[in-house]
């Protein structure tokens, strides 16, 4: 299937500073990337839709300021969390949907995810 | 609002046996349901998927189905075997064409020996 990997892995930050987070589709072409947010034990939650070459599309209650979001490339999708703090710690996890599959299946290929601690 | 529950946290089968997933909707407009599996520290993997205009939908040791008018679906897997232990988590969308996926809060299978 499609692959899509997410770089890095783990990154622990000091509160205040910014952590830049990329999201590549390696074998297929995205316009449109996603980004899920992860708490412990709780569900994932769709946070923006990237959409290359214009502005992300941010679902209600994300703040568009904190969690800015380039897709400069069918490939690329970054999220930067900016001034970070302690509760945006969180597992971060971009999908793509490569359209060769759909719509067979219609499903999203998942990153490995991004594990943020803020200290 | 959570629109897509899953309301058991966890289940525990033997393996060999059948592993009974549960996920509830509540939001009818909902037309595509999809299962994923979940290893700690990776994303999500697809599993398998049903259209509403489905009930019933079956891929090697796992089927999904759907009862629209109970706003129900359920993965089935058998035989269970040990490397199926993960998170699963049920997801729903207003189309196949979309990516923005509504999930539920998964529940944690184990698979015994």
């Amino acid at each position: 299937g499609a692959v899509v990997s997410q770089h890095p892995s783990w990154v622990i930050c000091k509160s205040g500073t910014s952590v830049k987070i990329e999201c590549r589709s390696l074998d297929f072409q995205a316009t449109t990337m996603f980004w899920y947010r992860q708490f412990p034990k709780q569900s994932l939650m769709l946070m923006a839709t990237s959409n290359e070459g214009s502005k992300a599309t941010y679902e209600q209650g994300v703040e568009k300021d904190k969690f800015l979001i380039n897709h400069a490339s069918l490939t690329l999708s970054t999220l930067t969390v900016t001034s970070a703090h302690p509760e945006d710690s969180s597992f971060y996890i971009c999908s793509a949907r490569d359209l060769r599959l759909v719509p067979r299946t219609g499903e999203l290929f998942f990153g490995e995810g991004s594990r943020l601690t803020v200290l | 609002d959570q629109q897509v529950k899953q309301n058991s946290p966890s289940l525990s089968v033997q393996e060999g046996r059948i592993s009974i997933l549960n996920c509830d909707y509540t939001n009818s407009m909902f037309d595509y349901f999809l299962w994923y599996k979940k290893y700690p520290a990776e994303g999500p993997t697809f599993l398998i998927s049903i259209s509403s205009i489905k009930d019933k939908n079956e891929d090697g040791r796992f089927t999904v189905f759907l009862n629209k008018s109970a706003k129900h679906l359920s993965l089935h897997i058998v035989p269970s075997q040990p490397g199926d232990s993960a998170v699963y988590f049920c997801a729903a969308s207003f189309s196949s064409n979309t990516g923005k996926l509504i999930f539920g809060q998964g529940t944690t299978l184990q698979v015994k020996p």
